[in-house]
């Protein structure tokens, strides 16, 4: 079974700062990855997705991830916070279930709730 | 291009009781898939519908129940509801090239909150 761990439960960082998150996963095969972002109660929006082509991917609003393979890590980074950044973020892998001639569930890490302080 | 839309946005239901939530999906998309998000927890994987038919199943009872429509539109069935059931439900919809295509990228909506006392 495939799982997300989402190094930091909470990260707060001061506007116009860089913002890290931290995210390593486990896989059993090539895996598909993505980060998803939750502002306070609403659903969740898609920030970017990897399916092994460039492992440097740009998503919506600033943010990139880099996949590494080699340390199974996942960051997603933005270089200047915005206010508007203040959310919880998901990183998340797909599994595939295949074995089970199924499609795909998607896994979730347990978030990392973003503050940004003017 | 419509997104992902549920109904209703909020419920509040007593133990024992059923309920059913509701959920479009996106123009053009055939699978359905629907999450449960406890407070303060990341999302959890129900099951999967792809084009009428179960398509993958999480960790969860036979209580909770689906169905995906002709024009792939679901439901999501809750029988016996348990004060655990308590959770943000999520669905999210996506286009499948075939049955078990794991590529594809699921859009979510903006969730049912069901409050069971």
């Amino acid at each position: 079974a495939q799982s997300v761990t989402q190094l930091d439960s909470h990260v707060s960082v001061s506007e116009g700062t860089p913002v890290l998150l931290r995210c390593n996963y486990s896989s059993s095969y090539s895996p598909s990855l993505f980060w998803y972002v939750q502002h306070p109660n609403k659903g969740l929006q898609l920030l970017l997705k990897y399916t092994s082509a460039a492992t440097l991917v740009k998503g919506i609003n600033g943010f990139e991830a880099e996949f590494k393979k080699s340390e199974t890590s996942f960051h997603l980074t933005k270089p200047s916070a915005h206010m508007s950044d203040a959310a919880e973020y998901f990183c998340v892998v797909s599994d595939n279930l295949r074995i089970k001639a199924a499609g795909n569930k998607l896994t979730f890490g347990g978030g990392t709730r973003v503050l940004v302080k003017p | 291009e419509t997104g992902v839309t549920q109904s209703p946005t909020h419920l509040i239901k007593t133990r024992g009781q059923q309920v059913t939530l509701r959920c479009s999906s996106q123009s053009g998309h055939n699978t359905v898939s629907w999450y449960q998000q406890a407070l303060g927890q990341g999302p959890q994987f129900i099951f999967q519908y792809y084009r009428e038919e179960e398509n993958g199943r999480g960790n969860f009872p036979p209580r909770f129940s689906g169905l995906q429509f002709p024009n792939y539109s679901s439901e999501l069935n809750v029988n016996a509801l348990e004060l655990d059931d308590s959770a943000l439900y999520l669905c999210a919809s996506s286009l499948k090239i075939f049955k078990t295509s794991d590529t594809d990228t699921q859009y979510f909506g903006p969730g049912t909150r069901l409050t069971v006392l």
